[in-house]
């Protein structure tokens, strides 16, 4: 079976600090793909990231950051110098590399940046 | 290009009226995914389908529900009769399984209240 854990549900941070959303998952399958959306008050969900299990290299793109360890079967997502409109539900989640295949969502964690 | 179009945005029914919810996919995506999205549940997807083919529609709560992909570009939810539980946040989501582009783009949801 496959599952994501989002275990912060929620965090508040002040403005420009760094802050780092964690997403643990758990599959039998030896080849995946993990995901990060980011829904903002305004509530559509915006894709953020897609890694696959083969690829461990982190990567990084403007402010935001992913850290993808296959050894303890997680997919942090850091933003550094954070701002008021990171302030959103950010949701990790996981599917099989096949055609057809559902995506498994995480609860989200909602992250407040206060000015 | 136009992402997933979604209508109506805002429905407001009485209990026990038909309802029917309705999504246009990004074109040429071959994947088509329903979602509901409540405090409660969270996101859930409710079915999916493939090549204008339902895959998995176990995530659909009961008989009430039923869902249709006529064609490629257009794709429906249906509720009948409603109940005020019912009321979430539908979101329509697409990918494309052609290029092993797995990343779904969500539409901007319909807001469903029953009364």
């Amino acid at each position: 079976a496959q599952k994501v854990t989002q275990a912060q549900t929620e965090i508040s941070v002040v403005e420009k600090e760094d802050v780092t959303l964690d997403c643990v998952y758990e599959t039998r399958d030896t080849t995946y793909y993990l995901f990060w959306y980011k829904q903002p008050p305004s509530g559509e969900l915006v894709f953020l990231i897609r890694r696959n299990s083969f690829d461990e290299q982190n990567e990084i793109s403007g402010r935001y950051s992913w850290n993808f360890q296959k050894s303890t079967s997680s997919f942090n997502f850091t933003i550094t110098a954070s701002q008021v409109v990171d302030s959103a539900v950010y949701f990790c989640a996981l599917s099989r590399i096949s055609s057809a295949s559902k995506i498994i969502f995480g609860s989200g964690t909602r992250l407040s940046i206060r000015p | 290009d136009a992402g997933v179009i979604q209508s109506p945005r805002h429905e407001v029914t009485e209990m026990g009226q038909e309802v029917t919810l309705r999504c246009k996919p990004i074109s040429g995506h071959n994947s088509l995914f329903w979602y509901r999205q409540t405090m409660m549940r969270g996101l859930e997807l409710l079915i999916y389908f493939n090549n204008n083919v339902p895959i998995d529609d176990s995530g659909m709560p009961e008989d009430r529900f039923s869902a249709k992909m006529p064609n490629a570009s257009f794709s429906t939810l249906k509720i009948q009769p409603s109940e005020p539980r019912d009321s979430a946040v539908y979101f329509c989501a697409s990918s494309s399984t052609v290029g092993e582009i797995y990343e779904q783009y969500f539409g901007p949801g319909t807001r469903l209240t029953v009364t």
